[in-house]
């Protein structure tokens, strides 16, 4: 099955500092990718949809100038969280999808564990 | 909106011991279900799916079945082993609940098996 990587796996940074997160799909190109957020004992959210070549797609209530995504090529997508604050700690989640029309069979990343002090 | 309900963990078991996680969804449409698992270190993986009323996913011993009548789809195994040890991920993808991100999986907070040699 496809591989998706992210990196880096954990990173602690001080408040107001700017977070980069990459998202890689290892084994195909991958025209949409998704970034969820989970916090602890929490399910995972949907954040955004990424989309190559074009602007990404943000769920309700998720603040696209605090979450930049850029979808660089096929096979990278990057999160950045900009001017991060304590309760932008969580543990990011890339996936992409390997299905077809209905997308449905997603392959997830490692995750991310963001900490800002 | 669409939701998924999984039972909170954890859950610590014996080896060879009969696993039930149970997993119930609301959904406007008619969803597709998914059960994720998540090995410590590891991104999700999809460990089976159902597509439509009365099917059942199965894989590596694990399966469960579409119930439309009580909106559930609860995860069995006969025996499990250490090996099993692992977050499990309850999800429903909604075709009529497409928004801005097609496709998009709704996850249960996850319920964390712990089997014990």
């Amino acid at each position: 099955g496809a591989v998706v990587s992210q990196h880096p796996s954990w990173v602690i940074c001080k408040s107001g500092t700017s977070v980069k997160i990459e998202c890689r799909s290892l084994d195909f190109q991958a025209t949409t990718m998704f970034w969820y957020r989970q916090f602890p004992k929490q399910s995972l959210m949907l954040m955004a949809t990424s989309n190559e070549g074009s602007k990404a797609t943000y769920e309700q209530g998720v603040e696209k100038d605090k979450f930049l995504i850029n979808h660089a090529s096929l096979t990278l997508s990057t999160l950045t969280v900009t001017s991060a604050h304590p309760e932008d700690s969580s543990f990011y989640i890339c996936s992409v999808p390997g299905g077809a029309w209905r997308r449905e069979t997603q392959y997830f990343g490692p995750g991310t564990r963001l900490l800002v002090l | 909106g669409d939701s998924v309900t999984q039972m909170e963990g954890p859950v610590t078991l014996s080896e060879e011991a009969f696993l039930t996680i149970n997993c119930t969804y609301t959904a406007t449409g008619y969803p597709s279900l998914f059960w994720y698992v998540q090995y410590p270190g590891e991104g999700l993986q999809l460990l089976l799916k159902a597509t439509k009323a009365d099917d059942k996913g199965s894989n590596k011993g694990f399966e469960a079945t579409y119930r439309k009548e009580t909106t559930s789809f609860h995860l069995e195994k006969g025996s499990v082993q250490v090996s099993d040890s692992a977050v499990y991920f309850c999800a429903l993808s909604d075709p009529l609940n497409y928004g801005g991100s097609q496709g998009n999986l709704i996850f249960g907070k996850g319920t964390k098996l712990s089997v014990k040699p």
